[in-house]
């Protein structure tokens, strides 16, 4: 079946660490999608990326990067520059049209040791 | 800029009840429709969808309809179940946004037996 890989589904990290979250696809999307969810809030754009080697900063880029090296990947890695990083992360893939649904991963929940 | 602005939760309702969800929208173009649905501990999954002016997207026993002249998108459904309690997002996407998606804050929906 298609969809969205997100691993792993629950992230520890330590002061001064960066981490990477992994999100896969094998739909065929162009477009790719980070989000950040906080407890009872509702969903903030990280980055997003229309193609291969191009990506966008969202709303709340500051302390996050980015990579798209192939069409179904699109990591995100948490620096330790981001100093409030306990969340729960979304990943989503869409075609670029605006009829079209984006597609979601079960999310990775990420913790502060 | 575009905008979704839904009614806030949570809403409380007794199995069986009926429900309405308000959402309305600001939008230069002529966005296109969604609403997700997230369940405990998961990603969004798409609920319904309309891409025009007086669409109807249902699924499920939910429906909604896509309202121009007053720029809304309530999502409604006849008969609740124990089970659909969740939280619901109203969301829209348009050239305008590079076919980014513009959620509103969401409405948690407790449904008691």
């Amino acid at each position: 079946d298609g969809g969205i890989t997100q691993s792993p589904k629950y992230l520890f990290r330590k002061e001064g660490q960066n981490v990477t979250l992994s999100c896969e696809q094998n739909l065929n999307h162009d477009a790719m999608y980070w989000y950040r969810q906080d407890p009872g809030q509702g969903l903030r754009l990280i980055y997003y990326s229309q193609i291969v080697n191009d990506f966008q900063k969202g709303d709340i880029a500051e302390g996050y990067s980015v990579s798209r090296e192939k069409k179904e990947s699109f990591p995100l890695t948490v620096t330790s520059a981001q100093k409030n990083p306990t969340a729960f992360y979304l990943c989503a893939s869409s075609n670029l049209y605006s009829n079209q649904p984006q597609h979601f991963g079960d999310g990775t929940r990420l913790s502060i040791l | 800029g575009n905008s979704v602005t839904q009614m806030e939760g949570p809403v409380t309702l007794s199995e069986e009840a009926f429900l309405t969800i308000n959402c309305t929208y600001t939008a230069t173009g002529y966005p296109s429709l969604f609403w997700y649905v997230q369940y405990p501990g998961e990603g969004l999954q798409l609920l319904l969808k309309a891409t025009k002016a007086d669409d109807k997207g249902s699924n499920k026993g939910f429906e909604a309809t896509y309202r121009k002249e007053t720029t809304s998108f309530h999502l409604e459904k006849g008969s609740v179940q124990v089970s659909d309690s969740a939280v619901y997002f109203c969301a829209l996407s348009d050239q305008a946004s590079s076919y980014k998606l513009i959620f509103g804050s969401g409405t948690r929906l407790l449904v008691r037996p």
